[in-house]
């Protein structure tokens, strides 16, 4: 268990609607990364927050949105659905940790959310 | 473009033996490499994560091996168990982490 939950657990929504998917971080950690996980690849990098900002983006539209609260938990909105938007969507959180060989910020992932689009 | 290719796809070995993964990255800029254990349709489970400079990181039964003149990685796992069948990615970066497809290993008694 790594502390990091997520809800719903799965979801079935049409095209063309909006979803809203949430992430409460493993306490103690200030940084939020959203991933997609397609079935049979490697999680893809939506976007990631870091103390209520967004923290850098991957190649997702913009119809893919997010916010970070103060208490670190997120949220995952994405408007007008469309087929392929269905996957599996992972939250990692994370605290930046300096050591004598560099920098590292060892994500710890959630569940994930199951999210099918008819 | 960054990337990571991981090989193979997919491997089967008898409960007991070992096995090696390979993971080839580019990516830019690049701090970190990690590597995760994930079971289907569950999140993935932190094994190691290296920086640049270092070049070996073991985890219980798991040590990862790194190369960053080569820009290559791999995933040492000993003694296999049942318990280690799942789908183990690698990734490389820092805060944008990029994966690889993954290699899916099935361990049979």
């Amino acid at each position: 268990e790594t502390g990091v939950t997520q809800s719903p657990t799965h979801l079935i929504k049409t095209r063309g609607q909006q979803v809203t998917l949430r992430c409460s971080s493993q306490s103690g950690h200030n940084t939020v990364s959203w991933y997609q996980q397609a079935l049979g690849q490697g999680p893809q990098f939506i976007f990631q927050y870091y103390r209520e900002e967004e923290n850098g983006r991957g190649n997702f539209p913009p119809r893919f949105s997010g916010l970070q609260f103060p208490n670190y938990s997120s949220e995952l909105n994405v408007n007008a659905l469309e087929l392929d938007d269905s996957a599996l969507y992972l939250c990692a959180s994370s605290l930046r940790v300096t050591r004598t060989s560099g920098v590292t910020d060892t994500q710890y992932f959630g569940p994930g959310t199951r999210l099918t689009v008819l | 473009k960054n990337q990571v290719e991981q090989s193979p796809q997919s491997l089967i070995i008898l409960e007991g033996k070992n096995c090696t993964l390979q993971c080839n990255y580019t990516v830019s800029p690049f701090s970190n490499l990690r590597w995760y254990k994930q079971d289907t349709g569950r999140g993935p489970v932190s094994l190691t994560i290296m920086t640049f400079s270092e070049n070996t990181k073991s985890n219980g039964r798991y040590t990862a091996t790194l190369d960053a003149d080569t820009k290559q990685s791999s995933l040492h796992i000993t003694a296999s168990q049942l318990s280690d069948s799942a789908s183990y990615i690698c990734g490389g970066g820092y805060q944008k982490v990029t994966f690889g497809t993954g290699t899916k290993l099935q361990v049979i008694p």
